[in-house]
C-alpha cells in the first residue's frame, strides 16, 4: 500500500510569489491535514480536510489556503510569500478522523529568498 | 488549546544504554502518537497509544490517560535511534498538537 505522497519535495521561491503544494493520502483515507515545521515555532497545524470540507484551521494568515478534491488529494497554497514562510510543510492522512492514526508524507521543503 | 510538554529536550546516550522520554499533556485526549523524525524530515510512526502499553522491538510506550502522561522507552539504544522524537495528541478537534520534541543522540 502506497504511503502519503507529497510533491514537490523541494521548492525555492522568491518573495511575493505564490506556491502550491500537493498531497496524495493513503488509499482509502479521507482526512488530510497540513502542518508547518520551523526551527523557531516547531510543528504547527495549518488545516484539516475531510470529504472536501475544511473542519479545522490553525492560526495562520489568510495567505495560507487549502482544498481537498473528491479523490481526497489535497493542495495547499501560499500567496505573497514572505521569508518567514520558509519551512518544512508536512501532510498527514488518516482513515476517518483525527481519532485514528495519522501517517505523514516526506514533506515539502520550501525556501523563500 | 491543549499544551504538550516533552522532557528532556536533549538526551545523549552511549550505544547500548536505555532511556525514557516523557510527554505530559494538559487535558484529556482522544489520540496520542509517538513519532521519530528522520534526517530528511519525515515523521515515522512509532506508536498510536491513547492508553495502555505497547511494545515494538526495542521500543515500548505507556500512556496513563487519567494522569495525562505518556512514556517512550528505548532499550539497548543504537546509533540509528538518533533523531528527534515527538509526542502528539488530539483532543477531538481534528488536529495533532505536538510537543517540542526530544533530540536523542546515540554515540558509538
Amino acid at each position: 500500500k502506497a504511503g502519503v505522497t507529497q510533491t514537490p519535495r523541494y521548492l525555492i521561491k522568491t518573495r511575493g510569489q505564490q506556491v502550491t503544494l500537493s498531497c496524495s493520502p493513503i488509499s482509502g483515507h479521507r482526512s488530510v491535514s497540513w502542518y508547518q515545521q520551523t526551527p523557531g515555532q516547531g510543528l504547527q497545524f495549518l488545516f484539516e480536510y475531510f470529504s472536501e470540507t475544511q473542519r479545522n484551521k490553525g492560526n495562520f494568515p489568510g495567505r495560507f489556503s487549502g482544498r481537498q478534491f473528491s479523490n481526497s488529494r489535497s493542495e495547499m497554497n501560499v500567496s505573497t510569500l514572505e521569508l518567514g514562510d520558509s519551512a518544512l510543510y508536512l501532510c498527514a492522512s488518516s482513515a476517518t478522523s483525527a481519532n485514528t492514526e495519522a501517517f505523514f508524507g516526506q514533506g515539502t521543503r520550501l525556501t523563500v529568498v | 488549546g491543549i499544551q504538550v510538554e516533552q522532557s528532556p529536550p536533549d538526551l545523549i546516550l552511549q550505544e547500548g544504554a536505555n532511556s525514557t522520554l516523557r510527554c505530559n499533556f494538559s487535558d484529556s485526549v482522544n489520540n496520542l502518537q509517538w513519532f521519530h523524525q528522520n534526517p530528511w524530515g519525515q515523521l515515522i510512526n512509532l506508536f498510536y497509544i491513547p492508553s495502555g502499553t505497547k511494545q515494538n522491538g526495542r521500543l515500548s510506550a505507556t500512556t496513563v490517560a487519567t494522569e495525562r502522561y505518556s512514556l517512550l522507552y528505548i532499550s539497548s539504544s543504537q546509533t540509528t535511534d538518533s533523531g528527534v522524537y515527538f509526542c502528539a495528541v488530539v483532543r477531538g478537534d481534528y488536529k495533532l498538537s505536538f510537543g517540542a520534541g526530544t533530540t536523542v543522540t546515540v554515540r558509538a
